[in-house]
């Protein structure tokens, strides 16, 4: 089974923090995948990638970027950190045919 | 712009009371429609994907159909275990291939 890895279950960072959260996938996938999850909100897509070093905006890009150096690796940065990226944060990747496979989810607190 | 909207937003159900979830979508050529279920705190689970209208697909005591414009997921005599949360995803043939996704709908199946 494919498997997705988030680095971390929960974070508390402070406002103005540059935030850091891993991704790692171990099935040489090429799409990888970063979500936010808020209530009455679903699912929205923020950045993915299709390959190492490329990546593309989603919906809701702003304040974030994004790093894949390496295939198996997908990091999401907040560049300053704030409120409201208070938020639950799904990475996924995918091989272009069944969907994707998530990872756990990271739930950031910003305060 | 490609749209998922699921209702209803909650449902409650008894134990062996069945019911369907509705996911109506708007995409421009449908590459795959997806279902997930997503326990509180984790990240979702791939259930199905389906292709094309007319298309079923069981598992257990669920069954996921498809139109030309809306996606059913019937649960069938419902366990509490069955009680989650179940997302639809759309998946378009052109444009960029990240899934869109509903909101979802919260089920809880009481003893």
């Amino acid at each position: 089974d494919v498997k997705v890895t988030q680095s971390s279950r929960y974070l508390v960072k402070r406002t103005g923090e540059k935030v850091f959260l891993e991704c790692v996938q171990d099935m040489d996938h090429e799409n990888m995948f970063w979500y936010r999850q808020d209530p009455g909100l679903g699912l929205r897509l923020i950045y993915f990638s299709y390959d190492v070093k490329m990546k593309e905006k989603g919906d809701i890009p702003e304040g974030y970027s994004v790093s894949r150096e390496k295939k198996e690796r997908f990091s999401l940065i907040l560049e300053s950190a704030s409120t409201n990226q208070t938020s639950m944060y799904l990475c996924a990747s995918d091989e272009g045919t069944y969907g994707y496979t998530f990872g756990s989810g990271t739930r950031l607190t910003v305060v | 712009e490609d749209q998922v909207t699921q209702s209803p937003e909650a449902l409650r159900l008894q134990e062996g009371e069945s019911s369907s979830l509705n996911c109506s979508y708007t995409v421009s050529g449908l590459r795959g429609l997806f279902w997930y279920r997503q326990d509180p705190g984790k990240g979702p689970e791939f259930l199905f994907t389906l292709y094309s209208a007319g298309e079923e697909k069981e598992k257990e005591r669920l069954k996921a159909t498809l139109t030309k414009k809306e996606s059913f997921l019937h649960i069938t005599a419902p366990k509490p275990e069955d009680s989650a949360t179940y997302l639809c995803a759309v998946q378009a043939y052109t444009g960029r291939r990240a899934l869109t996704f509903g909101s979802g709908t919260r089920l809880q199946v009481q003893p």
